[in-house]
Parts: C-alpha cells; sequence; structure tokens
C-alpha cells in the first residue's frame, strides 16, 4: 500500500511557465510534507515544506499548497527555469515519527 | 557547515559477498536515516537510527542492517548481496528532536552494483 503517490512520472514545460506537481497520500496521521528535488548521481535537497496547520507555503518562485480535505498537495515552480529540471519527490510525515515516506517522483523537464 | 557525507561513493560487488556503507551526519544531527532508490522507483525507506538506537524500520529482510556510533555516524551493512540489491543508497540526516517536524538532509549516495 503506496502512502504517498505522485501519479505523473514526467511533466515537460516551456521557460517562463508555470510547472505544477501533484501529490496524493492516504494517510490522514501525516501533518508534514515536503518537497526534494534530485539531480542525477546526486542525493536530494531539501527544497520545501508545509505543515498541516498551513495550506500554504511560498519560498521564492516555489509555492506548495495543501488540501487536507483532498489529501492532496502541488508543487508550483512559476517561472520555470532550465535549471529547474531534475526529479521531484514529495514526502509526508508524521511529527516525532522520526522518518518520511517518499513518492515515486516526477521527472520535470523545463525546455528552453 | 559541512553536508552529510557517505563513503564510498561507487561500489561493486558480488552475489553472496557482503557489504558495509558509510555515512557521517550533518554535525549536530542525531537521526540519520537509510534509503534504498533503485531506478524508476521513490526512494524506499530502509531504517533510522537515533542515540544509537533503532528507532523505525522499513520492510527490507534481516540481511540489511545497520549502527549508530556514539558520535552519530552511522553504518549500513548487507550480507549475502543479490543482484537486486543493485541502488543507489542514500543517507540522511536531521536533528532527530522528539518535538520536531523534521527535516531530512541527505548525502549523495554510494552507488552500489552487485554483479
Amino acid at each position: 500500500d503506496q502512502q504517498v503517490k505522485q501519479n505523473s512520472p514526467s511533466l515537460s514545460v516551456q521557460e517562463g511557465r508555470i510547472s505544477i506537481l501533484n501529490c496524493d497520500y492516504t494517510n490522514s496521521m501525516f501533518d508534514y510534507f515536503l518537497w526534494y528535488k534530485k539531480y542525477p548521481a546526486e542525493g536530494p535537497t531539501f527544497l520545501i515544506s508545509i505543515s498541516s496547520i498551513k495550506d500554504k507555503n511560498e519560498d521564492g518562485r516555489f509555492t506548495v499548497f495543501l488540501n487536507k480535505s483532498a489529501k492532496h498537495l502541488s508543487l508550483h515552480i512559476v517561472p520555470s527555469q532550465p535549471g529547474d529540471s531534475a526529479v521531484y519527490f514529495c514526502a509526508a510525515s508524521v511529527t516525532n515519527a522520526g522518518k518520511s515516506t517518499f513518492g515515486d517522483g516526477t521527472t520535470l523537464t523545463v525546455k528552453p | 557547515k559541512a553536508g552529510v557525507t557517505q563513503t564510498p561513493r561507487y561500489l561493486i560487488k558480488t552475489r553472496g559477498q557482503q557489504v558495509t556503507l558509510s555515512c557521517s551526519p550533518i554535525s549536530g544531527h542525531r537521526s540519520v536515516s537509510w534509503y534504498q532508490q533503485t531506478p524508476g522507483q521513490g526512494l524506499q525507506f530502509l531504517f533510522e537510527y537515533f542515540s544509537e538506537t533503532q528507532r523505525n524500520k522499513g520492510n527490507f529482510p534481516g540481511r540489511f542492517s545497520g549502527r549508530q556510533f556514539s558520535n552519530s555516524r552511522s553504518e549500513m551493512n548487507v550480507s549475502t548481496l543479490e543482484l537486486g540489491d543493485s541502488a543507489l543508497y542514500l543517507c540522511a540526516s536531521s536533528l532527530g528532536g522528539t518535538t520536531s517536524q523534521e527535516t531530512q538532509y541527505f548525502g549523495p549516495g554510494t552507488r552500489l552494483l552487485v554483479l
């Protein structure tokens, strides 16, 4: 039973446009959500997070939205840049539980 | 502040052998987690150590084991290697507090190839 799902394995967008990456979860105990970006041959790097007490968190070009009733979160990147091309992982955790559950990732390609 | 380091970066082994991977967390971080990433798969959680004790465990066979030392450095061991163990093994560290919402910071990974 996969508790965190990223249903789109890949996404391609034009430079300057918006990229929207989606993530669904099933465990209602999750209360902290994160997005990581991963380049080939490197470990994932933390991008942005959101606590379940919020429905939006913004950091520069990156905004994460959380819809608790739908158990859905999304990452918006505006404007998209070629350097954003990477694999994006969604992760969810329970406070104090000490581990995160990851989705399978979405490969974003931003075309110049 | 130095990031998470993992050694070795690349490793080639044959079936039946065993392997030990090492991870040094960010200074001050007490929690170390290990993940396996295979092609086309997400990050599969192996286990987490906090204060030298295994605090969480994923659904991997007993061939996969780990430990953590008093300086928070961690090692992961895989015995009787199988071809399917070929993967990128990632280590992540976090503060590990009991009241925090943890952000994990990853190392570059060890790429293991089993022939």
